[in-house]
């Protein structure tokens, strides 16, 4: 089965700074790659995602780029700021069964003011 | 904005008696999900359901796992004889449609309902 890797744990930047987020999967069939945020308490909410047919995607300060021949994708977030502070998660799923999306190990990231 | 909602937001139970979770997902979705998350771990997929039907299901989601949408709105998850390993938050997540096709299938999670086992 699929099996999504994620790096790093944790992550602590000043405000203002970018932050990446990188995620490699195993399974090349999966074509579907979105990241979620997690705030505590809350359950995962979508932030950004791309399908295997776009190697960019961006929104407003958030932005995702995916290599399909090495099986990664990253999440770039700029101008950072507190309130981005929370655990992201990357995923992978494939179109027969997309909700069943495979979850990385989580970042853990805090802004500081 | 429409949203999922989940009942209990805490449950806690004697190790073997029976848990029910609620889930009420958006109205107009028609895929539903059950994840889990152990405290501090990565989110599970357990099982998905679509047209009244377990669509797939994790190594997880054994015999002592059932699923069932008893009228139009509710989503329910029932743990039969809940052991110390069931505890975790369990996450109800719907979407309305699947990725297949060129749509975004988008999962919308609940809160969650974290399910404590002694």
């Amino acid at each position: 089965g699929e099996n999504v890797e994620q790096h790093p744990s944790t992550l602590s930047v000043q405000e203002g700074d970018s932050a990446v987020i990188k995620c490699t999967y195993s399974d090349s069939a999966s074509n579907y790659f979105p990241w979620y945020k997690q705030e505590l308490g809350k359950g995962p909410q979508l932030i950004i995602d791309i399908r295997s047919n776009v190697g960019e995607k961006k929104d407003q300060r958030i932005a995702v780029t995916l290599n399909k021949t090495a099986k990664h994708f990253s999440l770039h977030i700029t101008e950072t700021q507190p309130e981005d502070s929370a655990v992201y998660f990357c995923a992978a799923s494939h179109n027969t069964n997309a909700g069943k999306s495979t979850f990385g190990d989580g970042t853990t990231l805090t802004v500081k003011p | 904005e429409p949203e999922v909602t989940q009942t209990p937001s805490h449950q806690v139970t004697q190790m073997g008696q029976e848990v029910i979770l609620r889930c009420v997902p958006i109205s107009n979705h028609l895929y539903f999900y059950w994840y889990r998350q152990i405290l501090g771990q990565k989110v599970e997929f357990l099982v998905s359901f679509y047209n009244n039907e377990i669509s797939e299901k994790s190594e997880i989601f054994d015999d002592q796992f059932s699923v069932e949408r008893p009228d139009g709105s509710n989503f329910t998850l029932k743990i039969r004889s809940t052991k110390l390993e069931d505890s975790a938050m369990y996450f109800c997540a719907s979407s309305e449609t699947t990725i297949a096709g060129g749509k975004t299938g988008e999962l919308f999670f609940g809160e969650g309902s974290r399910l404590t086992v002694l």
